[in-house]
């Protein structure tokens, strides 16, 4: 199976600017999640997506969302960027179809805000 | 407030010693562990991971221990390998119901020497 994809890898924008980030899950995984990762807090989890719902938030401001669609694809939206917005955003997929299974990462959209 | 801890941020040891990786956790909600590694410009990959009910999963060379009395887990690499140079991420997940929310460590850098 081809493993998470998340384009575009690159991404450098302007503060003030808006920015869309998009996933493809593993074939077969409904839910989607993403984090944030930066080097002083780490990796920090964002939401996460299944049946095209939001089904748990991450302390962000309301700037940052997302949606998912029918095939299981997840976009993430940041409005009105901040310098500090600037990190390494990372979207992982799992099956639900067991309580304990991992999540399985995507190689992540790096984002610059100047 | 960090939940999980990776208190040592570097780590360096001879090739074809023993890795052993630090995690402690404050939370006792969590009810499954797992570890993950990252490499430069790359998402996470799972490596191994441990459900609260068990104290030891191993793994080929990966084996993870995990002491819910003292809230730590460790994770043991026997024998060290130079590609297992990289950063590991300690993560946890609280029980109950379909959230699936990890929370991570900050890492631990490490380095294995030829």
């Amino acid at each position: 199976k081809a493993g998470v994809t998340q384009t575009p890898r690159y991404l450098i924008k302007t503060r003030g600017q808006q920015v869309t980030l998009s996933c493809s899950p593993i074939s077969g995984h409904r839910s989607v999640s993403w984090y944030q990762q930066t080097p002083g807090q780490g990796l920090q989890f964002l939401f996460e997506y299944f049946s095209e719902t939001q089904r748990n938030k991450g302390n962000f401001p309301g700037r940052f969302s997302g949606r998912q669609f029918s095939n299981s694809r997840s976009e993430m939206n940041v409005s009105t960027l901040e310098l500090g917005d600037s990190a390494l955003y990372l979207c992982a997929s799992r099956d639900l179809a067991a309580p304990y299974n991992e999540q399985f990462f995507g190689p992540g959209t790096r984002l610059t805000v100047l | 407030d960090q939940q999980v801890k990776q208190n040592s941020p570097s780590l360096s040891v001879q090739e074809g010693r023993i890795s052993i990786l630090n995690c402690d956790y404050t939370n006792s909600m969590f009810d499954y562990f797992l570890w993950y590694k990252k490499y430069p410009a790359e998402g996470p990959t799972f490596l191994i991971s441990i459900s609260s009910i068990k104290d030891k999963n191993e793994d080929g060379r990966f084996t993870v221990f995990l002491n819910k009395s003292a809230k730590h887990l460790s994770l043991h690499i026997v024998p060290s390998q130079p590609g297992d140079s990289a950063v590991y991420f300690c993560a946890a997940k609280k029980s109950g119901g379909s959230n699936y929310k990890l929370t991570f460590g900050k890492g631990t850098l490490l380095t294995v020497n030829p």
